[in-house]
């Protein structure tokens, strides 16, 4: 059983660019949070997706940002326009349910925007 | 708005230390409660959770976790530190009301043979 998958581990990207961030979760996990982490801040909630539902977007930006977990395929994070504060790690844990069952971790996409 | 707080940024030890790091949730009602560990260039996993039941949860590595509702709490000790517990440790809480699950800002430990 594959853990949470997402790629690229890394990507560059100019200013102005879009930046698509992929993340697969665990098989049997129809639950997805995405998180945000610069240095000396620790992981910021962005959205909390279930399948084909955004369930809690509080933490993402309001422009620029957008999250989507289709019926199939992996949940995308999508970055339009980026510009440098940009740059950090997201993270994306998957789960089997919205509560008592724990989230498991991907390795984080580390974007860089130069 | 929901919150997670630990007070302890940075900490430093020696080996065979004992370590405690606090935890603090700000919502009521039913939560879950985790602790996660990020070790240098690597993702985040978890050390222990708590859904229900004995308020001390025991993880892996030899740490433990106490739940004390009354107080909002749920710190994270290991009674004798390793150089290999150097890392970053997460606390987390999911609250029943939203599923939402919020992350403290972290602690690094730092721990020197």
């Amino acid at each position: 059983n594959a853990g949470v998958m997402q790629n690229p581990r890394h990507l560059v990207r100019r200013r102005g660019q879009e930046a698509r961030l992929r993340c697969s979760p665990m098989k049997g996990h129809s639950h997805v949070y995405w998180y945000r982490q610069l240095p000396e801040e620790g992981l910021k909630f962005m959205v909390y997706l279930q399948k084909e539902n955004i369930i809690d977007e509080s933490g993402m930006p309001k422009e620029r940002f957008s999250a989507e977990f289709p019926k199939e395929g992996p949940s995308i994070l999508r970055i339009q326009q980026v510009v440098r504060g940009d740059s950090a790690a997201y993270f994306c844990a998957s789960s089997q349910t919205g509560r008592d069952t724990e989230a498991f971790f991907g390795q984080g996409t580390r974007l860089t925007v130069v | 708005a929901q919150s997670v707080s630990q007070h302890n940024h940075h900490v430093i030890l020696s080996e065979a230390a004992s370590l405690e790091l606090g935890c603090n949730y700000s919502y009521g009602g039913t939560v879950n409660l985790f602790w996660y560990v990020q070790y240098p260039g690597q993702h985040l996993q978890l050390l222990l959770k708590y859904f229900s039941g004995d308020p001390l949860v025991k993880g892996i590595k030899g740490f433990e976790a106490e739940f004390i509702k009354s107080k909002f709490s749920f710190n994270l000790r290991k009674p004798s530190v390793q150089w290999s517990d150097t890392a970053e440790y997460f606390c987390a809480a999911r609250s029943y009301n939203t599923d939402k699950l919020i992350f403290g800002t972290g602690t690094r430990l730092q721990v020197f043979p």
